[in-house]
């Protein structure tokens, strides 16, 4: 079955870096687009990046723009999400999850499923 | 604070039918046949339960239902059971992909 897990979360300090993996398996990675979502802690959904199925178009949340970086390698069904000059308020639980419908250009709103989830936690 | 306006909490008796809102702009929910709707459980990922205003994926029960009329967007869950108390959000394009703040439904 289609499966979505994430890993490379941890503690980290103001100003540093993170690496996030989601490995993918129970469908044809390269043919749908990807999404990392985020939730601070008891608070709401916060969409961060999407990538094209093909690597070539990305989009990110005005908060995220220049910080964070999306990628996949299409090889290693893997998405990832560099995360640079982080702060307090990117402490979260960051998901990854699959675009609905195949070959989506632009972002959709609709992701299914999700993975479980990593803990990025943003203190000195 | 969220682009898109939900109620903090709604609540409804086992059997009953409860409506979330989400309401949007011109420039988002009206303009766009994009909303879905999303249910996560405490310690869970959300889980897709409306696409598309109101198609639902294969697998989700049929008492879940989505509309929109102008900008607002709604989620229907009739004969509600236990099982659905849970946390909802909506979700549409403006500009990029927006998330309700979430309703947070409770089972009496």
């Amino acid at each position: 079955q289609v499966q979505l897990v994430e890993s490379g979360g941890g503690v980290v300090q103001p100003g540093g870096s993170l690496r996030l993996s989601c490995a993918a398996s129970g469908f044809t990675f390269s043919s749908y687009g990807m999404h990392w979502v985020r939730q601070a802690p008891g608070k709401g959904l916060e969409w961060v990046a999407f990538i094209r199925y093909d690597g070539t178009y990305k989009y990110y949340a005005d908060s995220v723009r220049g910080r964070f970086t999306i990628s996949r390698d299409n090889s290693k069904n893997t998405l990832y999400l560099q995360m640079n000059s982080l702060r307090a308020e990117d402490t979260a639980v960051y998901y990854c999850a699959k675009d609905f419908f195949p070959i989506v250009v632009l972002p959709s709103t609709w992701f299914d499923p999700w993975g479980q989830g990593t803990l990025v936690t943003v203190s000195s | 604070q969220s682009a898109l306006t939900q109620p903090a909490s709604v609540s409804g008796s086992p059997g009953q039918s409860i409506t979330i809102s989400c309401t949007g702009t011109s420039s988002d929910v009206e303009s766009y046949n994009l909303v879905s709707w999303y249910q996560q459980h405490p310690g869970k990922a959300p889980k897709l339960m409306i696409y598309e205003g109101s198609k639902r994926p294969s697998g989700v029960s049929n008492r879940f239902s989505g509309s929109k009329s102008g900008n607002t967007a709604s989620l229907t869950i009739s004969g509600l059971q236990a099982e659905d108390e849970a946390d909802y959000y909506c979700c549409s394009y403006a500009d990029n992909v927006v998330f309700g703040g979430g309703t947070k439904l409770t089972v009496l």
